[in-house]
């Protein structure tokens, strides 16, 4: 079945270090997006990335969708503690009926001060 | 924005007995909301489609008379949690999009059941 894998599953920087996850697909995505939830919360929605080779930036937080668009990416530059979170990337259901999504399994991030 | 509430936001009942979890769209329709399951440290895994004015569908392997989904308005989805066991204990969450640009989602429902 369609899976959406992401790595790392943990990571832990120093505060002023940068940050990424990746996202992989194992069918093409219509659009892929990312969600963030902060310890003890819920998901909230950060982005969403429709076309090939898209880019889109939010102040230290830079989005990409890659070509063949199976493939994403969130980087964050210079981390703050505020960053402090698990980030999901999320893709349509294969049949891309419903509007349901399956998500990637997370990367827990740690800022350490 | 787009607000979706969920209630309540934590439960504790006695094995055997049913929850129920209500989902509202505060300022907007939703014919259509979902319903997530998420474990500690874990991802998100969809459990049901909640479709107003129709039958829900529901994922593989997700037991539809345990965990019954009403969705009676174009505004509240309701999750039942029938005859809880300790292995239901869990953080539910549902979430709606008033577009077709990111979802919202609610502060989830913490069961725990004793």
């Amino acid at each position: 079945g369609q899976q959406v894998m992401q790595i790392p599953q943990y990571q832990h920087v120093q505060e002023g270090e940068d940050f990424t996850t990746y996202c992989n697909s194992s069918t093409t995505l219509s659009n892929i997006q990312w969600y963030k939830q902060r310890p003890g919360g819920h998901p909230v929605f950060l982005i969403q990335l429709v076309k090939s080779g898209e880019v889109k930036k939010q102040k230290r937080l830079t989005f990409q969708f890659g070509e063949a668009k199976k493939n994403s990416s969130l980087h964050i530059t210079a981390t703050q503690t505020t960053d402090v979170g698990t980030y999901f990337c999320a893709g349509p259901g294969e049949d891309n009926q419903g509007g349901k999504l399956i998500f990637g399994q997370g990367t827990e991030l740690s800022v350490k001060p | 924005g787009a607000v979706v509430s969920q209630h309540p936001s934590r439960v504790i009942c006695k094995s055997g007995t049913s929850v129920k979890i209500e989902c509202r769209s505060l300022d907007f329709q939703a014919t259509t909301m979902f319903w997530y399951r998420q474990f500690p440290k874990k991802s998100l895994m969809l459990m049901a489609t909640s479709n107003e004015g129709s039958k829900a569908t529901y994922e593989q392997g997700v037991e539809k008379d345990k965990f019954l989904i009403n969705h009676a308005s174009l505004t509240l989805s309701t999750l039942t949690v029938t005859s809880a066991h300790p292995e239901d204990s869990s953080f539910y969450i549902c979430s709606a999009s008033e577009s077709n640009y990111g979802y919202t989602f609610g502060s989830g429902t913490r069961l725990t059941v004793v």
